[in-house]
């Protein structure tokens, strides 16, 4: 079956620019990450979504981020106001269940680049 | 919160074997991941460990030890495409489950 998948693949912008990106989680998986990777770093967590539970935002590192999932499946992060540390790549994971044997599966992620 | 070490980059010849560490101090541990990510590609899935011992798949081997906030990932009979960056991620309890990942070690394997 179809993977993570996510849109756009990049995505320019520029500064103070607000920008919507979208993840299509695999079908069935009820838990939701998402995931911030800078230039050479490790994966920054930024939220999660577990069913129709209220989302973990605990990894948000401003009020410029915010994120929905829509129907338990489709999840959009918003960025306000972009700024040019924002620039990174965004990556969706998401897991049959939020159960700690469960892997999670990323997707290919959206590269923003904030001029 | 947790603290994930692990080298930055090795180098390794085709054919060896490579063990890449990573050393952790968390509370609430509640399993470590590997991940194997390509040059522009998403991480995939290689290995999972949540009891201490050495977990053998193919040519990857993972082992945790929890006492000491401990794994490593042995790669065996390597191979170019084995180059690539090996994330090291925590998982802790009541934390949705959320992955802690260090900062990844470049593997470079050369012929």
């Amino acid at each position: 079956g179809a993977g993570v998948s996510q849109s756009p693949s990049n995505k320019v912008t520029e500064k103070g620019k607000d920008v919507e990106l979208r993840c299509d989680p695999i079908s069935g998986h009820t838990a939701l990450y998402w995931y911030r990777q800078s230039l050479g770093q490790g994966l920054e967590f930024l939220i999660y979504f577990q069913g129709n539970s209220a989302p973990d935002k605990s990894g948000l590192p401003s009020d410029r981020f915010s994120a929905e999932r829509t129907g338990g499946s489709v999840s959009t992060l918003t960025i306000q106001r972009t700024q040019q540390e924002d620039s990174a790549v965004y990556l969706c994971a998401s897991s049959l269940a939020a159960a700690s044997t469960y892997e999670q599966y990323f997707g290919p992620g959206t590269r923003l680049t904030v001029t | 919160g947790q603290n994930i070490d692990q080298p930055t980059e090795m180098t390794a010849t085709e054919g060896a074997i490579v063990q890449i560490n990573c050393t952790y101090q968390t509370s609430g541990f509640n399993g470590l991941f590997w991940y194997q990510q390509h040059a522009g590609e998403a991480p995939t899935f290689l290995s999972y460990n949540v009891l201490d011992g050495l977990e053998e798949k193919g040519r990857f081997s993972s082992f945790l030890s929890r006492s000491k906030g401990y794994s490593y990932l042995l790669l065996k009979e390597l191979q170019m495409k084995d180059s690539a960056s090996y994330l090291c991620a925590v998982r802790v309890l009541n934390a949705g489950n959320m992955l802690t990942f260090g900062g990844g070690t470049r593997l470079m394997v050369k012929p």
